[in-house]
């Protein structure tokens, strides 16, 4: 009930696509939904994240959309740029002391100019 | 405004020796989280530490040790080394104990045991 799966394991896309990356979970106490950004040799950057109180949030080029019935959460890149090239990690957490984020295994993207 | 520290960068040990990992908070954060991501995976949760105190802890054996210091800084501790233990640590800050804080990585400690 704690895992979080993503979907696909890897991504290629051409310059100006749209990279879509899919994230579903079980546990209905998780109620926070991060994406992390890992570039080689570097710890995850927060990219975005989004409560489920709201079906969608855009930053920028970055949208979560999540379906809380359906318990899935996806990340959409639009105009995607070789720059954002890097493994993308959805999570899930829950309110509370003494718990934390449960990780995706991942999605590396490739962006080709 | 100081980001999330860890050292040292790279470690190499041998099976069954003792490790200790350090890392530094973001300014303001006074709750660490460290995380275990082997190659390829997303990180995996070990315990995080709040005023001084374990505040919640995965699925690792107790060998997987820690503490938190007054400034807030924290060590992981790993006796006993395994194979399997070779990954990158990371540290992740928050100004808060809530899993709804936002957590702040830092670039991690690539472990090797041989």
């Amino acid at each position: 009930q704690q895992q979080v799966k993503q979907s696909p394991q890897s991504l290629i896309v051409q310059k100006g696509g749209i990279s879509i990356i899919n994230c579903a979970y079980e546990n209905t106490a998780f109620d926070y939904f991060p994406w992390y950004q890992q570039f080689p040799g570097k710890g995850p950057a927060l990219l975005i994240a989004i409560r489920p109180d709201v079906s969608e949030k855009k930053e920028g080029r970055f949208t979560i959309s999540f379906n809380k019935s359906a318990k899935q959460f996806s990340l959409h890149i639009m105009d995607s740029q070789p720059g954002d090239s890097a493994t993308y990690f959805c999570a899930a957490s829950s309110t509370g002391y003494g718990q934390n984020f449960v990780f995706g295994p991942g999605t590396r993207l490739s962006v080709l100019p | 405004e100081t980001g999330v520290t860890q050292s040292p960068t790279h470690l190499i040990k041998t099976r069954g020796q003792q490790v200790t990992l350090r890392c530094s908070s973001q300014s303001g954060h006074n709750t660490v989280s460290w995380y275990q991501q082997a190659l390829g995976q997303g990180p995996q949760f070990i315990f995080q530490y709040y005023r001084e105190e374990e505040n919640g802890r995965g699925n690792f054996p107790p060998r997987f040790s820690g503490l938190q210091f007054p400034n807030y800084s924290s060590e992981l501790n790993v006796n006993a080394l395994e194979l399997d233990d070779s990954a990158l640590y990371l540290c992740a800050s928050s100004a808060a104990a809530t899993k709804a804080a936002e957590q702040y990585f830092g670039p991690g400690t690539r472990l090797t045991v041989t």
